[in-house]
């Protein structure tokens, strides 16, 4: 089974209006991490936003909140007010354990385009 | 912030040729490493895990020999494309750990990577 699973190949969005990006993932251990990250053209990838499985508030950073939904096992972005700059390539992340030296589960990654 | 750097950041070799690439961390000890390949328009997908001063731990269908890493020291681990053919072309990323930072968010950071092409 995948452990984590993006829905979304791609997505439009008019600039200044928000948009949900979904992501669910899979796993069984009481203690995980999940992570949202860009990747603009270049190639970069740019850390969003981390919600730990413990934690009792949606994580949010700026523009950027992460709908956690711990019952459903889903972890969406949301992205507010949305930018030009913000058209990329957006993926979720999962780390499994306590151990933060535990490799990251990736998921096939949502197109996002910001229309004018 | 951390960052991590890789080098060199493209690369054109002819087929049959082996190419290296660098991952270092720039302000911080990384003892371990990932290795990541990215197909185009794909998401990423780990290689191996490579932790200082020990062999690496290969993804299943990942050749070892083919794709060798050397994680000698706490800053720089390097990847080694051998006999690179066409089907070897990709964008490889690596990322670090730092073993000091508690907090689960930032702990793993991620270079710019290579885009390796072979003709």
């Amino acid at each position: 089974a995948q452990k984590i699973t993006q829905t979304q190949p791609g997505m439009f969005v008019q600039e200044k209006e928000a948009v949900t990006l979904d992501c669910t993932y899979d796993t069984s251990d009481p203690s995980y991490g999940l992570f949202w990250y860009k990747q603009p053209s270049s190639g970069e990838m740019i850390f969003l936003i981390y919600q730990g499985s413990y934690d009792q508030q949606n994580a949010t950073e700026g523009r950027y909140s992460l709908n956690f939904q711990k019952a459903r096992k889903s972890a969406n972005l949301v992205i507010s007010a949305s930018q030009l700059g913000d058209s990329a390539m957006y993926f979720c992340a999962m780390r499994e354990g306590r151990n933060t030296g535990n490799q990251f589960y990736f998921g096939t990654g949502t197109s996002l385009t910001v229309i004018p | 912030g951390a960052v991590v750097s890789q080098h060199p950041s493209r690369v054109i070799c002819k087929s049959g040729t082996s190419v290296k690439i660098e991952c270092r961390s720039l302000d911080f000890q990384a003892t371990t490493m990932f290795w990541y390949r990215q197909f185009p328009k794909q998401s990423l997908m780990l290689m191996a895990t490579s932790n200082e001063g020990s062999k690496a731990t290969y993804e299943q269908g990942v050749e070892k020999d083919k794709f060798l890493i050397n994680h000698a020291s706490l800053t720089l681990s390097t990847l080694t494309v051998t006999s690179a053919h066409p089907e070897d072309s990709s964008f490889y990323i690596c990322s670090a750990r730092d073993p000091v930072l508690t907090v689960g968010s930032k702990t793993q950071y991620f270079g710019p990577g290579t885009r390796l092409l072979v003709l």
